[in-house]
């Protein structure tokens, strides 16, 4: 079981925007500003969205976006593209013995 | 070109061992903490285990605690995993990742393609 928790899929139509959600504890996600977003596309290695939970790094397109609150964080994509469809997972740092923890993974599908 | 590349994936058998390397090029690689990242055949992404910039704080998962071991070499730019008493459920592509800080915080910027260990008899 994946410590953070995140939908196993969302949808949306092109130029639509949708939100993922990433749940966590105290000890990771609503502790601390490091929580980052990666994109997979089937076959490829990811690619990190944002980091410091809203920062993206350059050559990534400003429709990304990500935010905190509490224990929650989430990435919102807008005007969605068909090269969007991809898998998306969050990360974040823990305080725990385990340094970093991921969450299950949301595939995005554009319709 | 900022590149990583990952090696010594293979086919192994439950119990035996194997060491990964990670060969680092186009940035100062001892300015940044490094981690092993894997992904199970059709499954979400697991964080391995994490070294900083000075090898003074490693973190594992508790999946393999016990039984990998990170370590670096900067004078090499190379990042390592050893990796004893494999199991089945040990099978994935392993990541190699950079993070963007000194000390681990997730953020992963740059990754390699990956090497693939399968653990089976």
């Amino acid at each position: 079981q994946s410590a953070l928790t995140q939908p196993a899929s969302v949808s949306g139509s092109p130029g639509q925007s949708i939100t993922i959600s990433c749940t966590g504890t105290s000890s990771d996600v609503g502790g601390y500003n490091y929580v980052s977003w990666y994109q997979q596309h089937p076959g490829k290695a990811p690619k990190l969205m944002i980091y410091d939970v809203s920062n993206r790094p350059s050559g990534v397109s400003n429709r990304f976006s990500g935010s905190k609150s509490g224990n929650t964080a989430s990435l919102t994509i807008s005007g969605l593209q068909a090269e969007d469809e991809a898998d998306y997972y969050c990360s974040s740092y823990t305080s725990s013995s385990t340094a970093v923890v991921f969450g299950g993974g949301t595939k995005l599908t554009v319709l | 070109e900022v590149q990583l590349v990952e090696s010594g994936g293979g086919l192994v058998q439950p119990g035996r061992s194997l060491r990964l390397s990670c060969a680092a090029s186009g940035f100062t690689f001892d300015d940044y903490a490094m981690h092993w990242v894997r992904q199970a055949p059709g499954k979400g992404l697991e964080w391995v285990s994490g070294i900083s910039w000075n090898s003074g704080s490693i973190g594992y998962a508790d999946s393999v605690k016990g039984r990998f071991t990170i370590s670096r070499d900067n004078a090499k730019n190379s990042l390592y995993l050893q990796m004893n008493s494999l199991r089945a459920e040990d099978t994935a592509l392993y990541y190699c990742a950079k993070d963007k800080l000194e000390l681990p915080t997730g953020a992963f910027d740059i990754w390699g393609q990956g090497t693939m260990v399968t653990v089976s008899s």
